[in-house]
């Protein structure tokens, strides 16, 4: 697979502010998609999911939106905390597969 | 709340070696998996295991990787022949019975092979 390298795009955005991060998906034929966060030190962790038939999603703070013809999802954070610095990685599933299959990393990092 | 736990948290061994990693999963989910990170890298499927055997793997799981629900709480990852290219974190995950994408991550085992 491709080489991602040391360097993740970083978003950096102040304490307050909205936050969208972009992910570029591979597989049309992908069921759901969905949001992990990644904080130093940690596994991945849920955060919300998007099946394939919907465009949008709204959840606590954070909304997904999913764009079929061109292949793209995005998260966005509401009003973002220093705890929402983190890693975040989107991935796919399909029916009837057990795997994810993980996206490239966005870093973010808020500034008080 | 609980939670997936994972030891090591770090794992230091020389290469050749065997190591076994191990998880005890969440108490009532049924699906095991195994993933892992190279440093700055995506997540990377391994396998998952249901109802006591594989019932996945990816291109990476090969021979040299074996997996195991010795009990009914751990679950384990064993590499039998340790390559530098095996450096990475290591995670399990666990799942219930529905949602297979929401995925319950430890916070993983640092591999690294000198």
């Amino acid at each position: 697979g491709e080489s991602v390298g040391l360097h993740l795009p970083t978003l950096s955005v102040q304490e307050g502010d909205n936050s969208i991060i972009n992910c570029a998906y591979s597989n049309s034929a992908s069921d759901y998609f969905i949001w992990y966060k990644q904080e130093s030190g940690k596994g991945p962790q849920f955060i919300i999911d998007i099946r394939s038939n919907m465009d949008k999603r709204q959840g606590q703070r954070v909304t997904v939106l999913l764009n079929k013809t061109v292949k793209h999802l995005s998260l966005q954070i509401a009003a973002t905390q220093p705890g929402d610095s983190a890693v975040y990685f989107c991935a796919e599933n399909s029916e009837g597969n057990n795997r994810l299959a993980f996206g490239k990393g966005n870093q973010v990092v808020v500034i008080p | 709340e609980p939670e997936v736990t994972q030891t090591p948290s770090h794992q230091v061994t020389q290469m050749g070696q065997e190591v076994i990693l191990r998880c005890v999963p969440i108490s009532n989910h049924l699906y095991f998996y195994w993933y892992r990170q190279i440093l700055g890298q995506k997540v990377e499927f391994l396998v998952s295991f249901y109802n006591n055997e594989i019932s996945e793997k990816s291109e990476i799981f090969d021979d040299q990787f074996s997996v195991e629900r010795p009990d009914g709480s751990n679950f384990t990852l064993k590499i039998r022949s340790t390559k530098l290219e095996d450096s990475a974190m290591y995670f399990c995950a666990s799942r219930p019975q529905v949602r297979p994408y929401e995925q319950y991550f430890g916070p993983g085992t640092r591999l690294t092979v000198t």
